[in-house]
C-alpha cells in the first residue's frame, strides 16, 4: 500500500532563505509523486509532480523536487523564499490501481519571516 | 478557462440533518474525486467516478455517505443524518482521465459545520 510521511508540521523561513520540505514515501509500485500547496481558504494547487520522465522536477513558482529512489524521498525545495509562499504544502503519491485516487502526506505549513 | 467550482462555499448544519454538497468539474474531464480535509484526519479519498461506470466508494467512511454523478459531469454528496464528526472541508477534483499518472485540479472545497 502506498503511503507518504511529511517530516515537520511547521517550517519557518527568513524571506530570501532556502526552503525544504521533506516528504518519504511508501511505494509496492513505481511511485508517482505530486505536491500541492494550498493558500488559506483555496483549494489545492498542483506545484509538481513526478511520473518517472526524469529524477528533477521543476514545477511553478521556482520550486522543484528530486526524486530519489535510494532514499524513498521526494523534497520540495525553493533557493530563496517570497513572502507569497507562505501556505500549507501537501506532497502525496498516486493510490495505484486505474483509478489514481491521491494519497497525502499530513501537510507542511510553511511561514516566512521577513 | 474555467476551474473546477463547488456550491455552497460553506455549510453550517444541525446535527441530525442531511446535507448535499455539488461540484461542477472542467468541462471534458472524465475523472472526478471526493475527498475530505478535517484537523484529525488530514486529506482523504472519499469516491471516484470515471465517466458514466459505477464508482469507486472504497473510501467512504460510513453509509451515510452518498455520491452521484449525472450525466458524467456535475457530482452531488450527501451526507445524511450529520454528526458533528463530519465537519470538515470537502474538496471535490477532476482529471482529464483516469490513471496515476493524471493531474488532479481541485475546487476550492465546501466548509460544513455541523452543530
Amino acid at each position: 500500500a502506498q503511503s507518504v510521511t511529511q517530516l515537520g508540521s511547521h517550517v519557518s523561513v527568513s524571506e530570501g532563505a532556502l526552503v525544504l520540505l521533506r516528504c518519504n514515501y511508501s511505494s509496492s509500485v513505481p511511485p508517482y509523486l505530486f505536491w500541492y500547496v494550498q493558500y488559506p481558504n483555496q483549494g489545492l494547487q498542483l506545484l509538481l509532480k513526478y511520473t518517472s520522465a526524469a529524477t528533477l522536477v521543476k514545477g511553478i513558482n521556482g520550486f522543484e523536487a528530486e526524486f530519489k529512489k535510494s532514499e524513498t524521498s521526494f523534497h520540495l525545495t525553493k533557493p530563496s523564499a517570497h513572502m507569497s509562499d507562505a501556505a500549507e504544502y501537501f506532497c502525496a503519491v498516486s493510490g495505484g490501481g486505474s483509478q489514481g485516487n491521491l494519497i497525502f502526506g499530513k501537510g507542511t505549513k510553511l511561514s516566512v519571516k521577513p | 478557462g474555467a476551474g473546477v467550482s463547488q456550491s455552497p462555499s460553506n455549510k453550517v448544519t444541525e446535527k441530525g440533518k442531511d446535507v448535499e454538497l455539488r461540484c461542477d468539474p472542467i468541462s471534458g474531464h472524465t475523472a472526478l474525486y471526493w475527498y475530505r480535509q478535517s484537523l484529525g484526519q488530514g486529506l482523504e479519498f472519499l469516491i471516484y467516478f470515471q465517466g458514466n461506470s459505477a464508482p469507486d466508494k472504497s473510501g467512504l467512511p460510513s453509509d451515510r455517505f452518498s455520491a452521484e454523478r449525472t450525466g458524467g459531469s456535475v457530482s452531488t454528496l450527501t451526507i445524511q443524518r450529520t454528526q458533528q464528526e463530519d465537519s470538515a472541508v470537502y474538496l471535490c477534483a477532476s482529471s482529464l482521465d483516469r490513471g496515476d499518472q493524471e493531474t488532479q485540479y481541485f475546487g476550492p472545497g465546501t466548509r460544513l459545520l455541523v452543530l
